[in-house]
């Protein structure tokens, strides 16, 4: 059963677009929503997190939009370089009693070309 | 700069062989998990540990994987007997975990092949 479903699975944006990749979930005991970047050869590598409380996060070019009654939220990748080629995660966390489980989503690919 | 250091990256082995994947957390996290990546599955929790003890491993094949953490510094996977379908990249990961918050790191991974 997976728990965090993620789409589209690749995407292709030209340079200087918007990027936008979508993450649903179901459990409500999830506390905490991170975006991983993994590119390749690599390790994914945290890129942005939120909590359900908060609707929306901005670092830099990436932001995290948040809709709790929805159960969904996503990632948005503005100005898209050639150098945010690479696939994203989207996690979701609970911690039920101190032990902090993290679900990812199935990943997007993205490319973004010039 | 602080990472996780995974050994060995790659490793080719025959059906069948024992093979062994090792993990230098951070220093200083008291969380290690291990992940495995396919393209069919996608990162999939196998253990986690939290202050050496393991907490969960209810993702890993009982029958032929084992994950342990003899000292702080080392934790293991183990596969015995190695199987083709067992070809993945294996992650390890290191956190700390204090109250709520708990950022964890990945390793480079280590690519197995198994034919």
């Amino acid at each position: 059963q997976q728990q965090v479903k993620q789409s589209p699975q690749s995407l292709i944006v030209q340079k200087g677009g918007i990027s936008i990749i979508n993450c649903a979930y179901e459990n409500t005991a999830f506390d905490y929503f991170p975006w991983y970047q993994q590119f390749p050869g690599k390790g994914p590598a945290l890129l942005i997190a939120i909590r359900p409380d908060v609707s929306e996060k901005k670092e830099g070019r990436f932001t995290i939009s948040f809709n709790k009654s929805a159960k969904q939220f996503s990632l948005h990748i503005m100005d898209s370089q050639p150098g945010d080629s690479a696939t994203y995660f989207c996690a979701a966390r609970k911690d039920p009693g101190g032990y902090q489980k993290v679900t990812f989503g199935t990943g997007t690919k993205l490319q973004v070309i010039p | 700069d602080a990472r996780v250091t995974q050994t060995p990256r790659h490793k080719v082995t025959e059906m069948g062989q024992e093979v062994t994947m090792r993990c230098q957390p951070i220093l200083g996290h008291n969380t290690v998990f291990w992940y495995r990546q396919t393209m069919m599955q996608g990162l999939e929790l196998l253990a986690y540990f939290r202050n050496r003890a393991p907490l969960d491993d209810s993702g890993m094949p009982k029958d032929r994987f084992s994950a342990e953490m003899p000292d702080a510094t080392l934790a293991t996977l183990k596969i015995q007997p190695s199987e083709p379908r067992d070809s993945a990249v294996y992650f390890c990961a290191s956190g700390f975990q204090t109250g709520g918050r708990n950022t964890i790191y990945f390793g480079e991974g280590s690519w197995l092949t198994v034919v």
